[in-house]
C-alpha cells in the first residue's frame, strides 16, 4: 500500500537555525498537509496545501514558516528560525480530496525535530 | 479554546470485552466526525469517520456513535484485541473543512 515518507526521522538543531522537513506524499494525492504534535499536547494543524497553494492555514503558521512542491514528488516545510517552542513532532499527511470528506488523510511517520 | 474534547488520557480493558472511547465537541456547526488510531513512532491512521447525518456507523468491530443533541460522540471496539492498544484521536471539521484534534485516548488491552 503506498505510503507517506518523511525524512529526517530526527532532526536537532541549535535555536535560530532554519530547518527543511521533507515529506513525499502518496503519489495519485492532490492535498498536502503539515500537522505538528508538540509533546503530549494534542494534534494541530499547521497548513493544508492544493494545487501548489497554500489553501489553509493555522494561526500557529506565521511568517517563520514556509511549504513548498519544489518537483512533482516532495513536499516541505522549512522553519526559518527555529525557536525551542518549536519543538515538536511534525507530520505531513496527504489526501486525494479534500480532508476528511470521504478522504482519509495519509500520514506519515512524522519528523521529532528538536530545537536546543 | 477546546473545540474537541476527550476526557479521558487513558482507558484499560481487558482482552475480548467492549473498548468506548468518548469524544465531546463544542461547536456546533461540525458535521464530519473521524477517530485515528496512533501506534508509537508512526503517524496517525484513519480508523473510521461519520457525517453528522447519522447516528451510527459501523465497520467490523468498530463503530462510532454520534449524539448530536448532546454533541458527543463515542468508539466502541468489540472484541478488544491487543493490537489495539494505541492513542486514539477523535477529530471534527465543520465546511471550511479544517479538521480540528482532540487531545487523545491511551487504549491499554490487558491480556
Amino acid at each position: 500500500e503506498p505510503e507517506v515518507t518523511q525524512t529526517p526521522s530526527h532532526q536537532v538543531t541549535q535555536m535560530g537555525q532554519e530547518v527543511i522537513l521533507r515529506c513525499v506524499p502518496i503519489s495519485n494525492h492532490l492535498y498536502f498537509y503539515w500537522y505538528r504534535q508538540i509533546l503530549g499536547q494534542k494534534v494541530e494543524f499547521l497548513v493544508s496545501f492544493y494545487n501548489n497553494e497554500i489553501s489553509e492555514k493555522s494561526e500557529i503558521f506565521d511568517d517563520q514558516f514556509s511549504v513548498e512542491r519544489p518537483d512533482g514528488s516532495n513536499f516541505t516545510l522549512k522553519i526559518r528560525s527555529t525557536k525551542l517552542e518549536d519543538s515538536a513532532m511534525y507530520f505531513c499527511a496527504s489526501s486525494r480530496n479534500l480532508q476528511g470528506r470521504n478522504s482519509p488523510l495519509h500520514f506519515g511517520n512524522g519528523t521529532r525535530l528538536t530545537v536546543t | 479554546d477546546q473545540q474537541v474534547k476527550q476526557n479521558s488520557p487513558s482507558l484499560s480493558v481487558q482482552e475480548g470485552r467492549i473498548s468506548i472511547l468518548n469524544c465531546d465537541y463544542t461547536n456546533s456547526m461540525f458535521d464530519y466526525f473521524l477517530w485515528y488510531k496512533k501506534y508509537p513512532a508512526e503517524g496517525p491512521t484513519f480508523l473510521i469517520s461519520i457525517s453528522s447525518i447519522k447516528d451510527k456507523n459501523e465497520d467490523g468491530r468498530f463503530t462510532v456513535f454520534l449524539n448530536k443533541s448532546a454533541k458527543h460522540l463515542s468508539l466502541h471496539i468489540v472484541p478488544s484485541q491487543p493490537g489495539d492498544s494505541a492513542v486514539y484521536f477523535c477529530a471534527a471539521s465543520a465546511s471550511n473543512y479544517q479538521l480540528i484534534w482532540g487531545a487523545g485516548t491511551k487504549l491499554i488491552i490487558k491480556p
